[in-house]
């Protein structure tokens, strides 16, 4: 139940594109179609952003999107605008539990 | 709309209990898995526990097994976590959380409640 790996933090410019990987192993990110991504503000609840992958709720921003390719999971984040400025925390089901990324913070420049 | 909200949280002395609540509304509580996820000061997220729509299964992260204890009563769409044995590295926000039905993230999540385990 190790956590799984991001980057500690990106940045780009208004309207860049930024990804963010979450990389876990064959017991997790790499045998489940289970991840899912969040947003998280200071001082707020996460918020869910991508769910069972690639898959938006509703009230998400078509710019947010989400991808696999064995053990590594991707957000990427277009046209980069100043309230996606947060942390963002990748999950995957891991088989009767959950398992957390470390975090990303996403800077807006 | 869904609402969560967490309370029973404090200060308490390392080898000391606590219970955490967390009172549901805006959905049919008995319908759905619950979480409990923590937040440690200036840390991530861990998953700390699930229990099933009906209460009869349960997972836990390996740091609390033996310790915590997560139940509900869907006949109050309340939700509980009973922590023993309190650590220093227990302190941080819980936070009560929904399970999307039908598959494997959480959509919904509360406010939070701090716990410290301090002496």
């Amino acid at each position: 139940q190790s956590a799984l790996t991001q980057p500690r933090s990106v940045s780009g410019s208004p309207g860049q594109s930024v990804t963010i990987s979450c990389t876990g192993t064959s017991s997790d990110v790499g045998h489940y179609n289970y991840v899912s991504w969040y947003q998280q503000h200071p001082g707020k609840a996460p918020k869910l952003m991508i769910y069972d992958v690639n898959e938006r709720p509703s009230g998400v921003p078509d710019r947010f999107s989400g991808s696999k390719s064995g053990n590594v999971a991707s957000l990427t984040i277009s046209g980069l605008q100043a309230e996606d400025e947060a942390e963002y925390f990748c999950c995957s089901y891991a088989g009767s539990s959950y398992v957390f990324g470390t975090g990303t913070t996403v800077t807006v420049l | 709309q869904v609402q969560l909200l967490e309370s029973g949280g404090g200060v308490v002395q390392p080898g000391r209990s606590l219970r955490l609540s967390c009172a549901a509304s805006g959905f049919t509580f008995r319908n759905y898995g619950m979480h409990w996820v923590r937040q440690a000061p200036g840390k991530g997220l861990e998953w700390v526990a699930i229990i099933w729509f009906d209460g009869s299964t349960e997972y836990y992260v390996d740091s609390v097994k033996g310790r915590f204890t997560i139940s509900r009563d869907n006949s109050k769409n309340t939700l509980y976590l009973q922590m023993d044995n309190l650590r220093a590295e227990d302190t941080a926000i819980y936070y009560c959380a929904r399970d999307r039905d039908s598959s494997y993230f959480i959509d919904y999540w509360g406010l939070g409640t701090l716990v410290t385990v301090s002496s």
